[in-house]
Order: structure tokens, then C-alpha cells, then sequence
């Protein structure tokens, strides 16, 4: 079993529609949890951070940990155009100075 | 955020020779620094970690003969792939992190094409 296991997709979705995006883990030591949004040849941006479990909100983004099922999910509200991109889940048992274990990253279209 | 740049953003080479990827943190120090593999419709795999000044440890199965890292300084950290072959073409990315920052930052990435 691989230590972070995300659902490649490929997911499209029509425009306005609310994405869900999920990641399940084996590493109960993991703390750090983050999302990151990757577009076709260039490098990943953080998009959000959460550390232990708990819900976080972002504008349209809303990430929630829950370390008890080993599960973290990234919500996409009123999705647009400009979201389809590869999104991939990371973390880690340390902040900062920890490399992180990234899912493999689901590819997500958003349809005009 | 603070801005890590990676140079060149892609590169060709021919198979036998050695390409050199930068990667500086433009407006922090980073006291730690991480190299990544990507492989199309893969994950972000670790090779390596490196802090500054001391020797870089490696991922299993990632051959520190072959890809050498160096972390001379604060700001800059460099890979380097040595006779390079056409397997070895990927997508290679650096993060750097730093003491003031919960986080690490990517660079752009740098697209190898060995031929």
C-alpha cells in the first residue's frame, strides 16, 4: 500500500459545479497537510495548509482533515475554468524542513 | 510567498553528456532544500535533501553518482545529472525551505529531454 493514495481522474466537471477532491493515507505520524495546484509544466503552488485535523476555508477552497480515517478532502465552490488543473495532496510529519509525500494528483477539467 | 527560481526551465541534451539545474531561493534563506522527479502522470518522488553545507542524502534508489546535489550556499542549490540518459528525461523540481517559513516553495521546474 502506498503511503498516500489520490484518484488520478482525469474528473471534468461542467462550470459552477462544486469539486471534490479526496486523498486517504497509511502514516498516522503524518501532522502537515496540504493541497497544491499544478498546472501542465510548471511547478505546484500551495493553495492550502492544514495542520492536524479540522476544516479550513479559503474563498472558494475549503480543505478538511480527518486524521481518525486517515482522510483529507479539498472542496472547490462555484468551480471556473481557471481551476482545471492537476491537484495533488501532500504531507507531512513536520513543517517546513520535512520533505513532503505527495499523492499522485487527480486532473481536474472544468468545463465553460 | 516568498519565490524559489529554477533555471532552465527545460533543456535538451544529448545522451552521455551532464546538465546542471539552478535553484535559488531569490528573497530567503534556505537553510533546507529538496529535489523531486515527475514522471508524466506521476507523482512528485523525492531524490534528495540537502541543508546548506553538509552532504546530501538520497532517496533508495536514487543513485548520488549519478545525480549530484550542491548546497554550497544559502541561496543556491544545484543538480546535477551526470551522462544523462534518455530514461532520465523527466520533470525535475526543486523546494526550498527556510527557518522564518512553515512551508516549502517550489521552483517552475525544469523539463529534461536527454536524446
Amino acid at each position: 500500500q502506498k503511503e498516500v493514495e489520490q484518484d488520478p481522474g482525469p474528473l471534468s466537471v461542467p462550470e459552477g459545479a462544486i469539486v471534490s477532491l479526496n486523498c486517504t493515507y497509511s502514516n498516522s505520524a503524518f501532522q502537515y497537510f496540504m493541497w497544491y495546484r499544478q498546472y501542465s509544466r510548471k511547478g505546484p503552488e500551495l493553495l492550502m495548509y492544514t495542520y492536524s485535523s479540522g476544516n479550513k476555508e479559503d474563498g472558494r477552497f475549503t480543505a478538511q482533515v480527518d486524521k481518525s480515517s486517515k482522510y483529507i478532502s479539498l472542496f472547490i465552490r462555484d468551480s471556473q475554468p481557471s481551476d482545471s488543473a492537476t491537484y495533488l495532496c501532500a504531507m507531512s510529519m513536520q513543517s517546513g524542513n520535512t520533505p513532503l509525500v505527495f499523492g499522485k494528483g487527480t486532473r481536474l477539467s472544468v468545463i465553460a | 510567498g516568498a519565490v524559489v527560481s529554477q533555471h532552465p526551465s527545460w533543456v535538451i541534451c544529448k545522451s552521455g553528456t551532464s546538465v546542471k539545474i539552478e535553484c535559488r531561493s531569490l528573497d530567503f534563506q534556505a537553510t533546507t532544500m529538496f529535489w523531486y522527479r515527475q514522471f508524466p502522470k506521476q507523482s512528485l518522488m523525492l531524490m534528495a535533501t540537502s541543508n546548506e553545507g553538509s552532504k546530501a542524502t538520497y532517496e533508495q534508489g536514487v543513485e548520488k553518482d549519478k545525480f549530484l546535489i550542491n548546497h554550497a550556499s544559502l541561496t543556491l542549490s544545484t543538480l546535477t545529472v551526470t551522462s544523462a540518459h534518455p530514461e532520465d528525461s523527466s520533470f525535475y523540481i526543486c523546494s526550498a525551505a527556510g527557518q522564518a517559513f512553515y512551508e516549502a516553495f517550489f521552483g517552475q521546474g525544469t523539463r529534461l529531454t536527454v536524446v
